[in-house]
């Protein structure tokens, strides 16, 4: 089956830097995608990773390395704003996105 | 660019009772998708589209159906709401090409309670 696993709650400090990671195992892999989701609306798109290494991005990097099926989304200089759900998402070999249940982030002051 | 819109964003019903969501996109996207979100778990793909007139079952198909008569609107319908069928429902839509473009854009939702 498919299969992707991301903790389910993580807290933080304003200020502070967090690593949210995934990993992953499934039918084929054409890339994998970070979305956020704030309480109450819809995914946006963070990143896209499809070759190993990291790829930076402002504030933010995410990390993959496809032999080991395993992502992370690194988050910098905190801020309140970035409380939010982060959700890892594989594209499979029929080019469907298989969705991770999210990890909740806390961010105190 | 409104992107992509969804309505009723709520929407109560009683059990056994019927109604349509609908997706509008105004990107000029080829591929449209149905999900729900529950608590505690990602995003389960309901039903899809490739293209205008062509629609393909999820992971979680069953009680709903779709139809894509024009390439901007998806509809989904649920002909005989069940309990289980409260939820979020999400739609989102992506071009094609290459894989970067399987990115998709989301709807705001429509939040739906069947009693």
């Amino acid at each position: 089956g498919q299969n992707i696993d991301q903790p389910t709650e993580m807290t933080a400090t304003e200020g502070a830097i967090v690593q949210i990671n995934c990993t992953y195992q499934t039918s084929g892999f054409n890339g994998l995608f970070w979305y956020q989701q704030h309480a109450g609306e819809a995914p946006t798109f963070l990143s896209y990773n499809v070759l190993d290494g990291l790829e930076e991005k402002g504030r933010f990097s995410s990390f993959l390395s496809r032999s080991k099926g395993y992502s992370y989304l690194l988050l910098k200089e905190l801020q309140m704003k970035d409380s939010a759900s982060y959700l890892c998402a594989v594209l499979d070999s029929n080019y469907q996105l298989i969705w991770g249940a999210g990890t909740k982030l806390i961010i105190k002051p | 660019n409104a992107g992509v819109t969804q309505t009723p964003k709520f929407r109560v019903l009683k059990t056994g009772q019927s109604m349509t969501l609908l997706c509008a996109q105004d990107m000029n996207h080829e591929y449209m998708y149905w999900y729900r979100q529950d608590p505690g778990m990602g995003l389960r793909l309901i039903h899809y589209s490739v293209g205008e007139g062509t629609t393909a079952k999820g992971e979680v198909p069953d009680g709903y159906n779709v139809s894509r008569l024009k390439k901007q609107n998806f509809l989904l319908g649920l002909e005989s709401a069940a309990p289980s069928q409260t939820s979020v429902y999400f739609c989102a839509s992506t071009r094609t090409g290459s894989e970067i473009s399987y990115e998709q854009y989301f709807g705001p939702g429509t939040r739906l309670t069947v009693t």
